[in-house]
Formats: C-alpha cells, structure tokens, sequence
C-alpha cells in the first residue's frame, strides 16, 4: 500500500521567508510525527498528533514552528521567518496503536534550504 | 547522562565480518526497543523490533541486556548493503514517544 508522502521533496527558500511543510500518513495511522535531522546528526523530535488528543509539542524549538493535523489525515508543519539554522531535512513519519506508537514509518522527508 | 546513546563510529569491516555495536538508554521502565537502518539521504526504516529479551531475523539479531541497560545489534555475514547507519530507539518516561539515538555507521568494504 501507500507509504507515507511529504511534499515538497526540496524546498529553498530566502531568509525570512514562511515556509509550509506537507505531510500524508499512512491511511488508519492515527499517530503522526515530525523530526528534523540535521546533516550528519541524528533525529530532533518536534512534535506528535495521536488522534484527537491535543498534540505533544514539546520538540518545537520556537514559536516561529507550527503544525496541524486535521483529524487522522493531512498534516502541515510551518516555519515563519525561517533563519539559516532551520535547513534541515524534516521528517514525518506515521504509526499505529494497534502495533503500538513506536513502529514508526517514515516519509521521504523535505529538505529545506534557507539562503 | 543522554535519555540515548550510540558510538557514532565509523565501523569500518570486510564483507563477510560480524559486526556488534551498542545502544545505551537512560530510561530503566522501557520495555520496547527498535532498530532502524538510515541509508544516506534516505528515510529512517524499521529494522527490528524487540519486546523480550532479544529477536532474531535471518542475519540480524538484536539483544537486550536489562541489567546494563543497553541494547546490542549484532550483524552476520555482512554484505555490501548493509553499510548504513543504524539508529536505535527507545520510548521516553512518558512511553508516548520514541527517542532516537544519533546513530552508528557502518561501512562494509569489499
């Protein structure tokens, strides 16, 4: 079946600039993550949907990142007023409770490049 | 002391070598651990899952070693493919989440 999709698969944008992120979960996953990773480090959590639980937000490293989920599907992580530190590669990736929220499956990713 | 932890490497071994490296966690309540393999510039994927005390697929077998709180991965007969780095997992205090280690390479050389 289908995988978990992200759009764009590259993304450079100015300094400044606001930047939207698009993640598309596996259909029946209801929890969703998002990770940045950073070149040659390891993953940064951000932040997690399960169900219509109120997100764990914890991972965001400012008020400048954002993200939504609109019930089970879709979901769009914001940058405002990106700055250079925020190039990364950032990951989704989707699980389900009946397997348990740990069996993660990963998304190609964006990376994102701020000039 | 970090909630994960992994030797970065390089592990650099000839095909056909077996390979072990370690993955230490903080948090003595996890009863759940994974592996996943990171090609470069690709995606994390799941290698192995382990809930008892160990789990075995073909080449690859995974053991937990409670006492010490460290999972080990341990790889057989290495192939070529197998370079990659591999990044365990393990959920935090809360169990909502898994935190990820920042990962071993491994290189196989022919």
């Amino acid at each position: 079946g289908a995988g978990v999709s992200q759009s764009p698969s590259n993304k450079v944008t100015e300094k400044g600039k606001d930047v939207e992120l698009r993640c598309d979960p596996i259909s029946g996953h209801t929890a969703l993550y998002w990770y940045r990773q950073r070149l040659g480090q390891g993953l940064e959590f951000l932040i997690y949907f399960q169900g219509n639980s109120a997100p764990d937000k914890s991972g965001l490293p400012s008020d400048r990142f954002s993200a939504e989920r609109t019930g089970e599907s879709v979901s769009t992580l914001t940058i405002q007023r990106t700055q250079q530190e925020d190039s990364a590669v950032y990951l989704c990736a989707s699980s389900t409770m009946s397997v348990g929220p740990y069996e993660q499956y990963f998304g190609p990713g964006t990376r994102l490049t701020v000039t | 002391r970090k909630e994960v932890e992994q030797d970065p490497g390089p592990f650099n071994v000839p095909e056909g070598a077996t390979v072990a490296f370690n993955c230490t966690y903080s948090n003595s309540a996890s009863q759940s651990f994974f592996w996943y393999r990171q090609d470069c510039r690709k995606e994390p994927k799941l290698l192995m899952s382990v809930y008892s005390s160990g789990n075995e697929d073909g080449r690859f077998t995974a053991q937990l070693n409670r006492a010490s709180q460290y999972i080990s991965l341990l790889i057989r007969d290495s192939k070529l493919s197998d370079s990659a780095t591999y990044l365990c997992a393990v959920p935090d205090s809360s169990a909502s989440k898994i935190i990820f280690g920042s990962g071993t390479r491994l290189s196989i050389r022919p």
